[in-house]
């Protein structure tokens, strides 16, 4: 276990609808990475979050967003759902911006399905 | 395309034998290499990390090489239990942000 949780563990959504998952970060760290994963596929960057302000993004439209909190949870969230949306998402936490030197330490993931 | 690439895409073995996994990368600039294992809708655990100045690591049966010359790596498993079915996942980090760029992995298989 590494102290990372995710809610919820699976979720099934349908075309358009919005969605939101949650992140509690490992205790003592305060940068949160959020990564879509499909199937058979390795991890995808999607954003970091580093003392509630977004420190980087990868190549996701802007109906992808999130959110840090002061205690350093996180959220994501997804508008407009398209059925390519359909994967796991991970969460990973950190103790410094950037995560070169520190590891990620990954959540179990929430499983999205978009029918 | 993607820059770090992972082979073989899958294998079967029996439990008892070893195996050899291997990541190509042509992340650049480089800072550290990572292997992850990943067991079915979980998250990513890490097995080990290495520098461009390290050439092997160990944690228990799984070591781990690295040519940052050819700029290629290799998972090894040694004696290879039921447990060690998973996808085996090979992590670069560019040197000069926060990127990280994930291998597609390698499923492993192990059959008693």
């Amino acid at each position: 276990e590494t102290g990372v949780t995710q809610s919820p563990t699976h979720l099934i959504k349908t075309r358009g609808q919005q969605v939101t998952l949650r992140c509690s970060s490992q205790s003592g760290h305060n940068t949160v990475s959020w990564y879509q994963q499909a199937l058979g596929q390795g991890p995808q960057f999607i954003f970091q979050y580093y003392r509630e302000e977004e420190n980087g993004r990868g190549n996701f439209p802007p109906r992808f967003s999130g959110l840090q909190f002061p205690n350093y949870s996180s959220e994501l969230n997804v508008n407009a759902l398209e059925l390519d949306d359909s994967a796991l998402y991970l969460c990973a936490s950190s103790s410094a911006a950037g995560g070169r030197w520190n590891e990620q330490f990954f959540g179990p993931g929430t499983r999205l399905t978009v029918l | 395309k993607n820059q770090v690439e992972q082979s073989p895409q899958s294998l079967i073995i029996l439990e008892g034998k070893n195996c050899t996994l291997q990541c190509n990368y042509t992340v650049s600039p480089f800072s550290n290499l990572r292997w992850y294992k990943q067991d079915t809708g979980r998250g990513p655990v890490s097995l080990t990390i290495m520098t461009f100045s390290e050439n092997t690591k160990s944690n228990g049966r799984y070591t781990a090489t690295l040519d940052a010359d050819t700029k290629q790596s290799s998972l090894h498993i040694t004696a290879s239990q039921l447990s060690d079915s998973a996808s085996y996942i090979c992590v670069v980090t560019y040197s000069n942000d926060y990127k990280l760029s994930f291998g597609a992995g390698t499923t492993v298989t192990v059959r008693a």
